[in-house]
């Protein structure tokens, strides 16, 4: 089966600790996301990548890095740096930029919460 | 910037009824525009995907318009049942970008029996 995925589903995390959050496509497509989600609210884009070892900033990456080695892989860490993280993050991945459909597909999500 | 507003916030129907959901957007300079669907602490369903040249898209009981000159989209679900209680996303991919989606804030809509 073709998807993503993303783990761990829960995660908790002490103040002043970095966590990383995994997120792994197998569908061959290049450009992937991460998204953070806070309730009532829409997605907002924190980082995403277009190719391998390369990756932008989006709207609140502030307090969060990301690394692109591998096609299938973009893990997102939480810095310390972030000061509300508790949230629900998503993961996507877009399929390849100029199709025709250029579509975004996500992961289930991973809920972080700091204790 | 691009904002996308989703009205009503929040929507319950018995079941059986037929339903919209609207999403609007400011800049009309959209490359496509997709509908989602999320369960509760759950990731996005992609139900619905509208090229900019396109005015509408339908799968099962979804129907999915789009008029981007006056930047607007519905999401039309006839038959309404139970297990279309959700939040309904739109989100819209910018023209002459391959970044991000905008998304709006969603409807959460109960389908009561």
């Amino acid at each position: 089966d073709g998807g993503i995925t993303q783990s761990p589903k829960y995660l908790f995390r002490k103040e002043g600790q970095n966590v990383t959050l995994s997120c792994e496509q197998n569908l061959n497509h290049d450009a992937m996301y991460w998204y953070r989600q806070d309730p009532g609210q829409g997605l907002r884009l924190i980082y995403y990548s277009q190719i391998v070892n390369d990756f932008q900033k989006g709207d609140i990456a502030e307090g969060y890095s990301v690394s692109r080695e591998k096609k299938e892989s973009f893990p997102l860490t939480v810095t310390s740096a972030q000061k509300n993280p508790t949230a629900f993050y998503l993961c996507a991945s877009r399929t390849k930029a100029g199709t025709r459909h250029n579509e975004q597909f996500f992961g289930p999500g991973t809920r972080l919460t700091v204790l | 910037k691009q904002e996308v507003t989703q009205i009503p916030a929040a929507l319950s129907v018995p079941e059986g009824e037929n339903l919209v959901l609207n999403c609007s957007f400011t800049d009309s300079a959209i490359y496509n525009l997709q509908w989602f669907r999320q369960d509760p602490g759950k990731g996005l369903t992609s139900l619905l995907l509208i090229q900019s040249s396109q005015r509408e898209q339908t799968s099962g009981r979804l129907n999915a318009s789009l008029d981007k000159s006056s930047g607007r989209s519905t999401l039309y679900i006839a038959a309404s049942q139970p297990g279309d209680s959700a939040t309904y996303l739109c989100a819209v991919h910018p023209s002459g970008s391959a970044r991000q989606l905008t998304f709006g804030s969603g409807t959460q809509l109960t389908v009561l029996p």
